[in-house]
């Protein structure tokens, strides 16, 4: 079956270390994002590619960073200087950048830094 | 800039009552809007998208929405509310301010509680 594979679920990190989310899709998508999910705050947009190599910062783009050396992988690396890393990370794609493309889901990985 | 407002962050229906979350949004340009459903601890799953061809939109799990250019709103009602219709919905509009990049612009949610 197709779709979007984000590992791992859950994710447990240290302070001042830095540490890299998976995102892997075998939907043959062009376009692949990362949005941060806090509660009561809906989704935030952090880095979004529309195409291998090459990417875009989105609204809360501090902190992180992120590649696109493949169609299907988009990972997304949370650095020290992110000053509020816990949080529940998703990652999508879309087949096109059309306004009318829905995004298609990860089931998530939720980071906790203590 | 595109936006969109979920009003009410908790809604509770009884088993077999009508569901309604409101979402209102703010757009220069016409708005492409949609409907997600997530279940805890999972991903976003599309339940319909409005994309100007018809403003009643039917989506899965029985829902459908309602284009309102009048009112700048897409509420998403269901006539019967299901225990398995407990979850949190978000509301979300195409970003059209930088061109076309797929971005969606998201409202804060409502948690549906389905009381039996």
């Amino acid at each position: 079956d197709g779709g979007i594979t984000q590992s791992p679920k859950y994710l447990f990190r240290k302070e001042g270390q830095n540490v890299t989310l998976s995102c892997e899709q075998n939907l043959n998508h062009d376009a692949m994002y990362w949005y941060r999910q806090d509660p009561g705050q809906g989704l935030r947009l952090i880095y979004y590619s529309q195409i291998v190599n090459d990417f875009q910062k989105g609204d809360i783009a501090e902190g992180y960073s992120v590649s696109r050396e493949k169609k299907e992988s988009f990972p997304l690396t949370v650095t020290s200087a992110q000053k509020n890393p816990t949080a529940f990370y998703l990652c999508a794609s879309s087949p096109g950048t059309g306004v009318d493309s829905p995004l298609h889901f990860g089931n998530g990985t939720r980071l906790t830094v203590t | 800039a595109q936006s969109v407002t979920q009003l009410g962050s908790h809604v509770s229906v009884s088993e077999g009552a009508l569901v309604l979350l409101r979402c209102n949004y703010s757009s220069s340009v016409p708005p492409y809007l949609f409907w997600y459903v997530q279940y805890p601890n999972q991903g976003l799953q599309l339940l319909l998208k409005y994309t100007s061809a018809a403003t009643l939109v039917k989506g899965i799990n029985g829902f459908e929405a309602e284009f309102k250019k009048s009112e700048t709103s897409f509420h998403l009602t269901k006539p019967s509310a299901h225990m398995s219709d407990a979850a949190e919905y978000f509301c979300a509009v195409s970003d059209r301010g930088t061109g076309n990049t797929g971005k969606l612009i998201f409202g804060q949610g409502t948690t549906l509680q389905v009381k039996p």
